[in-house]
């Protein structure tokens, strides 16, 4: 149980054009999805918060307009970076919170994204 | 502030030994205390968690790890490693005050030599 998907799994795009990332809870509702940003050998940055039905919270320093995020139900959220340029090249890894016990956060597989 | 330490960047062990991979934070709330491995390219899988009770806890691939409160650390262990568990290891601190929101420790990179 508590599997998380991500699609794509890796992806490239040029420069200028909009990347979707999604995030699905396989096995059980999440009404609360976060949104990582991994850099090579380094952890992991809180960017947001996603809570379906709602708008997203952004970290300190995440630009809401540059990396959209959508939860409109309870097993999907989308990440969206808009006009993506080389710095925002990166590993996203969603996580979705089981709220049925103890709250946990499980991750997903992760999204390798490069922007030429 | 929030925060949360591994101080071991890199740990090499043989095949067979034991392990501690250290963990220290520093919260201003009660917290919720886990455990993520990361194999290279992959997400974070779940090794263990605590909220509260009995201060050590079982996880899987046959981990563990201790509560202690007078000292804020978690520490994972494990008393005999195989090669399999060369990953990296994160150590991550929640706590519902703060929305739930986990703060993540550097990780430590283990690497298990035969």
């Amino acid at each position: 149980g508590a599997v998380v998907s991500q699609h794509p799994s890796w992806v490239i795009c040029k420069s200028g054009t909009s990347v979707k990332i999604e995030c699905r809870s396989l096995d059980f509702q999440a009404t609360t999805m976060f949104w990582y940003r991994q850099f090579p050998k380094q952890s992991l940055m809180l960017m947001a918060t996603s809570n379906e039905g709602s708008k997203a919270t952004y970290e300190q320093g995440v630009e809401k307009d540059k990396f959209l995020i959508n939860h409109a139900s309870l097993t999907l959220s989308t990440l969206t970076v808009t006009s993506a340029h080389p710095e925002d090249s990166s590993f996203y890894i969603c996580s979705a919170r089981d709220r049925t016990g103890p709250d946990t956060q499980y991750f997903g597989p992760g999204t390798r994204l490069t922007v030429l | 502030a929030q925060s949360v330490t591994q101080p071991d960047i890199h740990i090499t062990v043989s095949e067979g030994a034991s392990l501690e991979l250290r963990c220290n934070y520093s919260y201003g709330a009660t917290p919720y205390l886990f455990w993520y491995v990361q194999s290279p390219g992959q997400g974070l899988q779940l090794l263990l968690k605590y909220f509260s009770g009995d201060t050590l806890v079982q996880g899987i691939k046959g981990f563990e790890a201790e509560f202690k409160r007078s000292q804020s650390s978690f520490n994972l262990r494990k008393p005999s490693v195989h090669w399999s568990d060369a990953a990296e290891y994160f150590c991550a601190v929640g706590a519902r005050e703060y929305g739930n929101k986990l703060v993540f420790g550097a990780g430590t990179i283990l690497r298990v030599k035969s």
